[in-house]
């Protein structure tokens, strides 16, 4: 039974466009969520993070939505660069057990 | 950089066979994490551990896994009479478990298993 969905297992923008990466869960529980960022051959690296009480938070290029009413997170990520392309798992926590989803794979084109 | 450390970072086994995957966490880090991700899935979560307290084993897949920690550091992973769905990378992340927005994972580079 999959807690954190990520629906869409790929997306392409252009270089200096808005990426938008989606993310649904389930558990209202869950008290904070998280982004990684994924290369191959290579484990998850955090990127942002954002806690239950809070429905933005920005880094940079960064930025994450969390709508609770419709258990909903999203990572905009502007302007994209190709360094960006990675695969992108969004995960979630409560009483530090983590869900991660499947990944978005993202390709920014040049 | 003390990153965590995962090694083997390849292993090829046959069916049947006994594998011991290790992680090395981030100094200080009391919190370390055993996940898979099998192919074209998510990373699923294996199982816990916090300090001294006993791990939170509830993702372990069957009771041919298991894991210890000792000395709150270095952590063994063991998977026995290995089968070939157990075919997956195995990551292992660490953090300082601190309340709040801190409380990020720093992930290994993960373990390549492959049962034939």
């Amino acid at each position: 039974d999959q807690q954190v969905k990520q629906n869409s297992p790929s997306l392409s923008v252009q270089e200096g466009r808005i990426s938008i990466l989606n993310c649904d869960y389930t558990n209202s529980m869950f008290d904070y969520f998280l982004w990684y960022k994924k290369y191959p051959a290579e484990g998850p690296t955090f990127l942002i993070s954002i806690s239950s009480i809070k429905d933005k938070n920005e880094d940079g290029r960064f930025t994450v939505f969390l709508n609770k009413s419709a258990k909903h997170l999203s990572l905009h990520i502007v302007p994209s660069q190709p360094g960006d392309s990675a695969v992108y798992f969004c995960a979630a926590s409560a009483s530090n057990q983590f869900y991660f989803g499947t990944g978005t794979s993202l390709t920014v084109i040049p | 950089g003390a990153g965590v450390s995962q090694s083997p970072s390849n292993k090829v086994t046959e069916k049947g066979k006994d594998v011991e995957l290790r992680c090395d966490p981030i100094s200080g880090h009391t919190a370390l994490y055993w996940y898979r991700q099998s192919l074209g899935q998510g990373l699923e979560f294996l199982i816990y551990f916090q300090g001294n307290s006993a791990p939170d084993k509830s993702g372990l897949p069957s009771d041919r896994f298991s894991a210890e920690r000792t000395g709150g550091s270095v952590s063994t992973l063991t998977i026995q009479r290995t089968q070939q769905e157990d075919s997956a990378v195995y990551l292992c992340a660490s953090s300082l478990a601190l309340a709040g927005e801190s409380n990020e994972q720093f992930f290994g580079p993960g373990t390549r298993l492959t049962v034939l």
